[in-house]
């Protein structure tokens, strides 16, 4: 079972700066199969980036995402304030989904 | 527009059951298979099972067996979530996802609104 560690848990930026959020699988994964959500208070998490690096409809293009090893990035640059919300990755393997701990993204 | 609706939740005492529904619209419901994913504030997000387009095959988190049984009405589209033996840990809002259909790989491209399940004597 692959465990995903998201890092760090809180991050405060300001609007503008550029964002990037970790995720670490605690074994190889394949980057097509790892996915980016963004969830904000009483909403439902929204996919942002599935598949190594397909932007889900509607996602701009200041959402991306790099990976090193078992180390996956996203970074959001230029934040806007609607960015401002909690992150999770997400991956798939051999009929089994995880979600790591999520980062929470806040306003500085 | 993809539109799915949960209901169902709401207070159960442990050990009961409970049936949560889950309404499709806005896309071709029996083409996609579609998943069931909870959340609670300790545990995060957990996936809890999937079903595939027509119904035949179907997963489940390994922590979870049991005591979960997804299923659909294509004829309806709708997908459901039975729990049996509930739990105090089970306590969670349920959410409703479509899957994405990107190759083998199952991410979440729609969600539902979610519908809470409080388990308390």
């Amino acid at each position: 079972e692959i465990v995903l560690t998201q890092s760090p848990g809180t991050l405060s930026l300001s609007p503008g700066e550029r964002a990037t959020l970790s995720c670490r699988a605690s074994q190889s994964l394949r980057s097509s199969h790892l996915a980016w959500y963004q969830q904000k208070p009483g909403q439902a998490p929204r996919l942002l980036i599935y598949g190594a690096s397909k932007r889900a409809t509607g996602i701009p293009d200041r959402f991306s995402v790099s990976e090193s090893g078992t180390d996956f990035t996203l970074t959001i640059d230029r934040l806007e304030p609607e960015d401002f919300a909690v992150y999770y990755c997400q991956q798939y393997g051999s009929s089994r989904v995880a979600f790591g701990q999520g980062t929470n993204l806040e306003i500085k | 527009q993809v539109q799915l609706v949960e209901s169902g939740g709401g207070v159960v005492q442990p050990g009961k059951s409970l049936r949560l529904s889950c309404a499709a619209s806005g896309f071709t419901f029996s083409n996609y298979d579609m998943h069931w994913v909870r959340q609670t504030p300790d545990k995060g997000l957990e996936w809890v099972a999937l079903i595939s387009y027509g119904g035949t095959n179907k997963y489940y988190a390994d922590s979870l067996k049991g005591r979960f049984t997804i299923s659909r009405d294509n004829s309806n589209n709708t997908l459901y979530l039975q729990v049996t033996s509930l739990r105090p840990e089970d306590t969670a809002v349920y959410y409703c996802a479509k899957d994405s259909s990107y190759g083998y790989a199952w991410f979440f491209d729609y969600w539902g609104q979610g519908t809470l399940v409080a388990v308390s004597s």
